[in-house]
C-alpha cells in the first residue's frame, strides 16, 4: 500500500476484554515499531520488529501486552485483559531497511476506549 | 536509556511571529534527531530531521539547531502562519537502537 494501514480505527471494549490491533507496514519496509499516546502525551515506545523478531521489547508495559509480526509484514499488538489506564491511541511505524537512523511512517492509529 | 525533554509544552504565536521549541536529551551516543508534526486526529509526519555531524539544517521556514556538547537541540519556524499549528514532537535515537526517543510534544497555535 501506499503508506501504513492500522485497523481498526477505532476499538471500544470492557474492561477485561481481549483486543488485537493490526498493523499493515509500507511495502519493503522491514522495521516495525509500536507507540502508545495518551491524551495530550507524547509517543511512548512499546516494541521494535526487524523482520519477524523482536529485539527490543523494552516498552511493554506488562504482561498482558504482547505482538508478533508475521512474513515480515504483518504486525498484531494484542492487549489481554485490558485495563482503563490502557485506552489510548496506538500508533505503528515502519522504516525502509539498512542504515539507521530514517524516517519512521506512521499509521493513522487505532484508538482504544476501555469502558 | 534515552530521556528527550521538551519545552513549552504550549506556545502560542501571533501570525508572522517566530517560534522556537527546545529539547534536551541524556544519551550523548544519540546522533539523529527528527521532528514530528502532528495535526489534530492525524498521523506525525517527519518535518526535518538533523544527525550529530552539522550543527543547523534549514528547509524554507523551518530550522533545527544542535549543541552536541549542551546535548540539546531546538526548532525555529519563521514566518508562522495558521497551518503550523499542530503538536511538534522532537525525538532522538542513541547509537545502535533503533526506535526513537519521543519528548512530551508542544502544541502550537498561530493566532491569525
Amino acid at each position: 500500500g501506499a503508506g501504513v494501514s492500522q485497523s481498526p480505527s477505532n476499538k471500544v471494549t470492557e474492561k477485561g476484554k481481549d483486543v488485537e490491533l493490526r498493523c499493515d507496514p509500507i511495502s519493503g519496509h522491514t522495521a516495525l515499531y509500536w507507540y502508545r499516546q495518551s491524551l495530550g502525551q507524547g509517543l511512548e515506545f512499546l516494541i521494535y520488529f526487524q523482520g519477524n523478531s523482536a529485539p527490543d521489547k523494552s516498552g511493554l508495559p506488562s504482561d498482558r501486552f504482547s505482538a508478533e509480526r508475521t512474513g515480515g509484514s504483518v504486525s498484531t499488538l494484542t492487549i489481554q485483559r485490558t485495563q482503563q489506564e490502557d485506552s489510548a491511541v496506538y500508533l505503528c511505524a515502519s522504516s525502509r531497511p539498512g542504515a539507521l537512523n530514517t524516517e519512521a511512517f506512521f499509521g493513522q492509529g487505532t484508538r482504544l476506549t476501555v469502558v | 536509556g534515552e530521556n528527550v525533554e521538551q519545552h513549552p509544552s504550549t506556545l502560542s504565536v501571533q501570525e508572522g511571529d517566530s517560534a522556537v521549541i527546545k529539547c534536551t536529551y541524556s544519551d550523548s551516543a544519540s546522533n539523529y534527531f527528527p521532528w514530528y508534526k502532528q495535526e489534530l486526529g492525524k498521523r506525525p509526519q517527519l518535518i526535518i530531521d538533523i544527525r550529530s555531524n552539522v550543527g543547523e539544517k534549514k528547509d524554507q521556514r523551518i530550522a533545527v539547531t544542535l549543541n552536541k556538547t549542551a546535548k540539546h537541540f531546538s526548532l525555529h519556524i519563521t514566518e508562522t502562519q495558521p497551518e503550523d499549528s499542530a503538536v511538534y514532537f522532537c525525538a532522538a535515537n542513541p547509537t545502535g537502537r533503533r526506535a526513537l526517543t519521543f519528548g512530551s510534544g508542544t502544541r502550537l497555535q498561530v493566532q491569525p
